[in-house]
C-alpha cells in the first residue's frame, strides 16, 4: 500500500523559508513510473498546483512561485522536498504531496494527508 | 496558464438524484482532465482520469465524459457519502490548474 506523509514546521515567520518533506512508503521514487508533486490549499479555497519532480531531478514549477521555489528529491531516503523562500501570509495553506503518473495522463492518484503551514510572526 | 471553470459552484441534491458537474477549459486539453473528490479535512481523492477512465476502487455510479474544452462528471444515483466538493484538473500543460470546485450539499 503506497503512502505519502508530509512533515515540517507548522509555523513559519514572514520572510523566512518554508521547508517540507514528503516521505514515500510502498513505492520507490527511483522506479521512474511517477512524478512527485506538491499542491497547496489555502483555508476555505481551492487547490493550487505548486510543482513536481521526476526521479532524475527534472522539475516543473508553477511560474507564479518559480522565483521562490525549490523542489528536490533524495532517492536514498525515498523522500522529496519543498522549499519556498520569502514567505508571506499568502503562503499560509494546507500543503499536500502527491504521486503523479508519468506514463498516463499525469493524474495524482495517491495523496498525503496534508500538513497545515501558517506564516505568522 | 489554462483556466478551468466549473459549474455550478454549489449544488443541492437528494440521495438517489442524478447529478452532473461541468468543467470548461480555456483552450483544448485533449482528454488530459482529471476529477477529484474532497471531503472536509481530507486530501483530494482521484475519481476519474483521462476524462472518462474510472480510477480503481471508485464506484461505478461515477462517470466522466468530454474532450477538447468541455467535460462533465456525472453521479448516477447520489449516495450519502458523495456529499463533498469536486474539483476538475487539467494536466495537459504545466502549470496544472484546477477548477474552483463544486460543493455538493444535501437538499
Amino acid at each position: 500500500q503506497v503512502q505519502l506523509q508530509e512533515s515540517g514546521p507548522g509555523l513559519v515567520k514572514p520572510s523566512q523559508t518554508l521547508s517540507l518533506t514528503c516521505t514515500v512508503s510502498g513505492d520507490s521514487i527511483s522506479s521512474g513510473s511517477h512524478y512527485w508533486s506538491w499542491i497547496r490549499q489555502p483555508a476555505g479555497t481551492g487547490l493550487e498546483w505548486i510543482g513536481r519532480i521526476y526521479t532524475t531531478g527534472s522539475t516543473h514549477y508553477n511560474p507564479s512561485l518559480k522565483s521562490r521555489l525549490t523542489i528536490s528529491v533524495d532517492t536514498s531516503k525515498n523522500q522529496f522536498s519543498l522549499k519556498l523562500s520569502s514567505v508571506t501570509a499568502a503562503d499560509t495553506a494546507v500543503y499536500y504531496c502527491a504521486r503523479v503518473h508519468s506514463t498516463s495522463y499525469y493524474e495524482s492518484d495517491i495523496w498525503g494527508q496534508g500538513t497545515m503551514v501558517t506564516v505568522s510572526s | 496558464d489554462i483556466q478551468m471553470t466549473q459549474s455550478p459552484s454549489s449544488l443541492s441534491a437528494s440521495v438517489g438524484d442524478r447529478v452532473t458537474i461541468t468543467c470548461r477549459a480555456s483552450q483544448s486539453i485533449n482528454i488530459f482532465l482529471n476529477w477529484y473528490q474532497q471531503k472536509p479535512g481530507k486530501a483530494p481523492k482521484l475519481l476519474i482520469y483521462a476524462a472518462s477512465s474510472l480510477q480503481s476502487g471508485v464506484p461505478l455510479r461515477f462517470s466522466g465524459s468530454g474532450s477538447g474544452t468541455d467535460f462533465t462528471l456525472t453521479i448516477s444515483s447520489l449516495q450519502p457519502e458523495d456529499f463533498a466538493t469536486y474539483y476538475c484538473q487539467q494536466s495537459y500543460s504545466t502549470p496544472d490548474t484546477f477548477g474552483q470546485g463544486t460543493k455538493l450539499e444535501i437538499k
